[in-house]
């Protein structure tokens, strides 16, 4: 069983439509969390971290951290074409001071289409 | 400008050869990572070097070895190049590990390797 897992998709939904992605993760000790945005022949971007459990907002992204379940969503409002990528959850311990390791686990990635 | 630059952006190469891509970032970094990132888009880490040290160092074959000049460029050379070598290899940077900047990791562009 992989670390993270990740619904590969493909995912298409109509431009306007709320789009939810998910990862579940095995590790207890991942403490950052983090989505990053693939375009093809791209390198991947990072959108939105968060530490620990919680929400963050940026825009039109929500993401959302359950650390009870283990359980991880990106939301996208209003998606437009220009947000058809490939997502891709990443993950990461704290080392005893509460920071990051830099080392990020990835989930296979979600490819997404906005179409219009 | 190009804040983490990869060369070649493309290698095609039969097996047994030797090939090298370099990396370089501009953004005052100090930490940088070799990714790899197979056919079904499933990144993984490969090595991880914090100012010319070597710190993250996955089960990557010996075959694979990664040198760090200075704390700007990080170079991948690969001897006797396998089929199974295909995929593309992103480079990336960030802040120091362990001070919270770890997870915020940005990415070149990538380099497209194909062993024929």
């Amino acid at each position: 069983q992989k670390e993270v897992e990740q619904d590969p998709g493909p995912l298409s939904v109509p431009e306007g439509a709320i789009v939810s992605l998910n990862c579940t993760y095995s590790n207890s000790a991942f403490q950052y969390f983090m989505w990053y945005r693939q375009y093809s022949r791209k390198g991947p971007e990072l959108l939105m971290y968060t530490y620990s459990s919680g929400n963050k907002e940026d825009g039109r992204f929500t993401a959302q951290v359950d650390k009870s379940s283990k359980y991880i969503s990106l939301f996208i409002r209003d998606s437009q074409p220009s947000d058809s990528a490939t997502y891709l959850c990443a993950m990461s311990r704290v080392n005893a001071g509460g920071t990051s390791y830099g080392k990020l686990t990835f989930g296979q990635g979600t490819i997404l289409t906005v179409h219009p | 400008d190009t804040a983490v630059s990869q060369t070649p952006k493309y290698l095609v190469t039969q097996m047994g050869n030797d090939k090298s891509i370099k990396c370089e970032q501009n953004l005052g970094h100090d930490t940088m990572y070799w990714y790899k990132q197979d056919s079904k888009k499933f990144l993984k880490i490969m090595f991880s070097y914090n100012n010319k040290e070597l710190i993250i160092n996955e089960t990557v074959p010996n075959r694979f070895s990664p040198k760090s000049p200075d704390k700007a460029h990080l170079n991948l050379h690969i001897n006797s190049l396998e089929l199974g070598d295909s995929a593309v290899y992103f480079c990336a940077s960030s802040r120091t590990s362990g001070t919270g900047g770890g997870e915020t990791q940005y990415f070149g562009p990538g380099t497209r390797l194909l062993v024929l």
